[in-house]
């Protein structure tokens, strides 16, 4: 059974770095993208970026290019996303998503608030 | 604002036919498979459909895809009361504003 798992609610100030985790199980984690998505409080889906744990290769949106940065491990099966100089729109869940986005995590609520 | 078009609003009475469309352009509909995904209140999005018209296993054929040239749509046949969520379309985009993009989804209520 394929299970994505992400790591708990956080809060943070304006300016700092808040780092994601998702870790899967159930089928081979190089074998799949891993994409990351935000939800801002009351909005819709935005597609932030994706890794492919296979080669490390990354592509993240125009919007978040210079703040992100998504990376993976393969001797633990997870990914990470790491965004910095957060700002209060920055408030919002996180998901990861793997490949056809088939298969999501259950989010990760990032609270930006000083 | 997306480069892909929904209505922000669908709805109808149990046992109605609904659709929802998204308009794209060359770049991302007219060039790639179309997928949509529905999100029920307070949960994570799951996938209803993939390249264009195919269902995920469980997902029940009420549901159906389409895509013709630059635009896509999701029927939702058979109406029933736990099909009110949001419903987004998504695909790559080979401009340079992001690779994958969502619609601004579809709020569809059942009357």
């Amino acid at each position: 059974e394929v299970q994505v798992v992400q790591s708990g609610a956080e809060v943070k100030k304006p300016g700092a770095t808040v780092k994601i985790s998702c870790k899967v199980s159930g089928y081979t984690f190089t074998d799949f993208f891993m994409h990351w998505v935000q939800q801002a409080p009351g909005k819709g889906l935005e597609w932030v970026g994706l890794v492919d744990p296979e080669d490390d290769e990354t592509i993240y949106a125009e919007k978040f290019q210079g703040r992100v940065t998504i990376t993976a491990d393969t001797s633990t099966d997870t990914a990470y996303m790491e965004l910095s100089s957060l700002r209060y729109g920055d408030t919002a869940v996180y998901y990861c998503a793997r490949g056809a986005l088939d298969y999501w995590g259950q989010g990760t609520l990032v609270t930006v608030s000083s | 604002q997306s480069v892909l078009t929904q209505p922000p609003s669908a709805s109808g009475t149990p046992g109605q036919r609904v659709t929802i469309s998204c308009s794209g352009s060359s770049s991302n509909i007219g060039s790639n498979y179309v997928y949509w995904y529905q999100q029920l209140p307070g949960t994570a999005p799951k996938l209803l459909i993939y390249r264009n018209n195919q269902r995920p296993s469980g997902v029940p054929d009420r549901f159906s895809g389409s895509k013709s040239g630059t635009s896509a749509s999701l029927a939702i046949s058979g109406l029933r009361s736990e099909d009110e969520a949001d419903y987004y379309c998504a695909t790559w985009d080979d401009s340079l504003s992001g690779p994958y993009v969502f619609g601004a989804g579809t709020k569809v209520t059942v009357l």
